[in-house]
C-alpha cells in the first residue's frame, strides 16, 4: 500500500534558526496536505498543495510540492517557540479518500 | 461555529470489553473519518463515512466498526479490546463530496487506555 515517509523524526533548533522537514510518498499524489499537532493537542490543517512544483508561503512557513508530485517540504524561517510541535504531511492515493500520514517531524525550539 | 466535538475525552477499559466513541462533525460537513494515533506516530486511517455508508476502510480488523447518523454524527465501536488498541482516537470531518477537498478538521480526540 501507499507509504509516506518523513525525515527527520526529531529536530532540535535554537530559537531564530531555520527548520526544514521532508516528506516522500511511495506513489504519486493528487495533492499533499500539511498538519501541525501541538503537544497534547490534535492535528490542525496548515495547507494543501495540488499542482506540480507548487510553492506556497504562510508568513515564515514555505511549503513546496515536488515536480513529480511524490515529495514535499516544509521550511520554517527564524523559528519561534510557538513553532513547537509535530508536523505531519499526508496524502491521498489515486482516487482514494484515505489520507496516509507520515510519522511526523517533532520540532523542539530552545529559547 | 462549533468545530468537531468528540466524547468522551478519556476512557479506561479492560481487555475483551467493547467501547463506543462519538463524534459530531463541524457545521456544514457531511463526511466523517476516524483515525487511530498511537504515541509518537502519525494518525492511521480507520474508515470514512459519507451518506451513512462506509465509503472507504483502512487496514483495520472487523473488530472496528462504525456508524453515521442522518445528522452526520458518527460512532466508532471497537469490540474485544486488546492492549494494543490503547491510543488516541481522532475523528475528522470534511466537506467530502469533492475528492480534492478532503481536508481533515480534527476533533480533540478520545484517549483510550486498555488495561
Amino acid at each position: 500500500g501507499q507509504q509516506v515517509m518523513q525525515i527527520p523524526q526529531y529536530q532540535h533548533v535554537q530559537e531564530g534558526e531555520d527548520f526544514t522537514t521532508y516528506c516522500n510518498s511511495s506513489t504519486t499524489l493528487s495533492n499533499i496536505q500539511w498538519y501541525k499537532q501541538r503537544p497534547g493537542g490534535h492535528p490542525v490543517f496548515l495547507i494543501q498543495l495540488v499542482k506540480s512544483g507548487e510553492v506556497k508561503k504562510q508568513k515564515r512557513l514555505t511549503f513546496q510540492f515536488g515536480e513529480a508530485k511524490k515529495n514535499s517540504s516544509l521550511h520554517i524561517t527564524a523559528t519561534q517557540t510557538t513553532d513547537v510541535g509535530t508536523y505531519f504531511c499526508a496524502g491521498p492515493g489515486a482516487g482514494s479518500y484515505q489520507l496516509t500520514f507520515g510519522k511526523g517531524t517533532k520540532l523542539s525550539v530552545i529559547p | 461555529d462549533a468545530g468537531v466535538t468528540q466524547s468522551p475525552t478519556h476512557l479506561i477499559k479492560t481487555r475483551g470489553q467493547q467501547v463506543t466513541l462519538r463524534c459530531s462533525p463541524k457545521s456544514g460537513h457531511d463526511t466523517v473519518s476516524w483515525y487511530q494515533q498511537a504515541l509518537g506516530q502519525g494518525p492511521q486511517f480507520i474508515f470514512q463515512y459519507y451518506e451513512e455508508e462506509e465509503r472507504q476502510r483502512g487496514n483495520f480488523p472487523d473488530r472496528f466498526s462504525g456508524h453515521q447518523f442522518p445528522n452526520y454524527s458518527s460512532e466508532l465501536n471497537v469490540n474485544a479490546l486488546l492492549l494494543g488498541d490503547s491510543a488516541l482516537y481522532l475523528c475528522a470531518s470534511s466537506p467530502g463530496q469533492i475528492l480534492a477537498k478532503n481536508i481533515q478538521y480534527f476533533g480533540a480526540g478520545t484517549r483510550l487506555s486498555v488495561l
